[in-house]
């Protein structure tokens, strides 16, 4: 069966301090992969999506980027974080095939709640 | 306007109600409709999908109305264990929207 791990499960951080955080898929193979995050009474914001190695769109422009050097690991990144990038952030992945929004389930990981001081 | 609007509620029922709700969207190019239930602090799961004829899981039934653009999710015979956020998904060309979901708190 196919799990999805996230660490850290809670972070706290510095503003202007680097972040990274990382995501790994078992059980599956050439998944499509996103970065989310929710902001306290927010809906989920998608952040990048991934349909393979080395391959990420954007979504909205901010300090955050993502990549994924290996086919079941994504990792989310900042060089330096504002107050603003607080908030809970969520990995999740659904079958390779299609266009992000297509029919599939996307399957959430356990998240990363952030806290920038 | 948001793309995808919720009541954030909190709807408070007693054990055993029918509760109701809705969600609009504003894209009429959307092709996929769900609901997402949210636990507190914990990560969104699929409820259920949303098919343009409506469709039944125990006690949930979902309905679609293309037309005026609407979503619904009714709960029948509520249970304390409902209790979570309830988000409605919308699907455009290249990406899921999520609304800010609706509360419900179901009491003894």
């Amino acid at each position: 069966s196919q799990t999805i791990h996230q660490w850290p499960a809670t972070l706290v951080q510095p503003v202007g301090s680097p972040l990274s955080l990382e995501c790994t898929v078992e059980g599956t193979s050439n998944p499509n992969l996103y970065w989310y995050r929710q902001a306290a009474g927010r809906g989920l914001q998608l952040l990048f999506y991934s349909v393979g190695i080395g391959q990420i769109s954007s979504e909205v422009p901010q300090n955050l980027s993502a990549s994924r050097p290996q086919d079941r690991q994504f990792i989310l990144s900042s060089k330096k974080l504002l107050l603003s990038d607080s908030g809970f952030y969520l990995c999740a992945w659904k079958e390779y095939g299609g266009a992000p929004s297509s029919y599939n389930e996307q399957f959430f990981g356990p998240g990363t709640r952030l806290t920038v001081l | 306007r948001k793309e995808v609007e919720q009541d954030p509620g909190p709807f408070n029922v007693p054990e055993g109600a029918t509760v109701a709700f809705n969600c609009t969207y504003s894209n009429s190019a959307s092709q996929s409709f769900f609901w997402y239930r949210q636990d507190c602090r914990k990560e969104p799961k699929l409820l259920m999908s949303v098919y343009s004829s409506g469709n039944e899981d125990g006690r949930f039934t979902a309905q679609l109305n293309r037309a005026s653009q609407y979503i619904s999710l009714l709960i029948r015979d509520s249970k304390l264990s409902d209790s979570a956020t309830y988000l409605c998904v919308v699907t455009n060309t290249d990406k899921l929207i999520f609304g800010t979901g609706t509360r419900l708190q179901v009491f003894p």
